[in-house]
């Protein structure tokens, strides 16, 4: 059964800081991993997707890196805004598409 | 591309009743999904579409609980006889998948609250 773990749990920066957040997983055969950000209340936005084949992918001040065989993710925030506050969720997509969903990190920006 | 709508926001119910959410998927998506996510946990998958066959079915959806997508668009979301453990947030995602194209993110709605008195 996938396991999907992220570390830490919650994390308080002040702003500009570039900060990395941490995904694990179990089972190394998926298809692909996504890092998303929910705000309090809302539904899920998808930042970044990185196909298995992939190592990384970028978007403006968003990185993702992929270690599929050791089981890795990291999702990494540049020069971090208060706006950047919400919940970082990363999920892995194996077979039969699901998502198997870590427990997020709550990330808050102080100005 | 008006992303995925899920009605109603919030469905506040006594327990033993009955309640169904809809969802709309993104118009050309072919797939579509139900997730189910509690407080302070990430979302829980429960089931999937491919236009309007159910694919696949988690654990979690019990016997009272039923999901269809009649004609390959709309989809919904039915839990007879509430139970205070079904008290959630019900995720609606959805997502074209093709040879072509691979994998593609999939897409969510705001979410359906569901409170259980």
């Amino acid at each position: 059964k996938q396991e999907v773990t992220q570390i830490p749990a919650a994390l308080s920066v002040p702003e500009g800081e570039n900060l990395v957040l941490n995904c694990s997983f179990t089972d190394s055969a998926i298809y692909n991993l996504q890092w998303f950000r929910q705000d309090p209340g809302k539904g899920l936005t998808s930042l970044l997707l990185i196909q298995s084949s992939q190592r990384e992918q970028t978007s403006g001040r968003l990185n993702a890196s992929l270690d599929k065989s050791s089981g890795r993710s990291t999702l990494y925030i540049a020069a971090s805004q208060p706006g950047d506050s919400a919940t970082y969720l990363c999920a892995v997509e194996t077979s039969g598409s699901r998502l198997t969903f870590g427990e997020g990190t709550q990330l808050t920006v102080n100005p | 591309d008006t992303g995925v709508s899920q009605d109603p926001r919030h469905k506040i119910t006594k327990r033993g009743q009955n309640v169904t959410f809809r969802c709309d998927p993104i118009s050309e998506h072919n797939r579509l999904y139900w997730y189910r996510q509690t407080l302070g946990q990430g979302p829980e998958f429960l089931t999937y579409f491919q236009n309007e066959a159910q694919l696949e079915k988690s654990r979690l959806l019990s016997d009272r609980f039923s999901a269809e997508r009649p004609k390959g668009s709309f989809s919904t979301l039915e839990i007879q006889r509430t139970e205070q453990g079904d008290s959630a947030m019900y995720l609606c995602a959805s997502s074209l998948v093709t040879p072509n194209l691979g994998y593609q993110p999939q897409h969510f709605g705001d979410g359906t609250r569901l409170s259980i008195l």
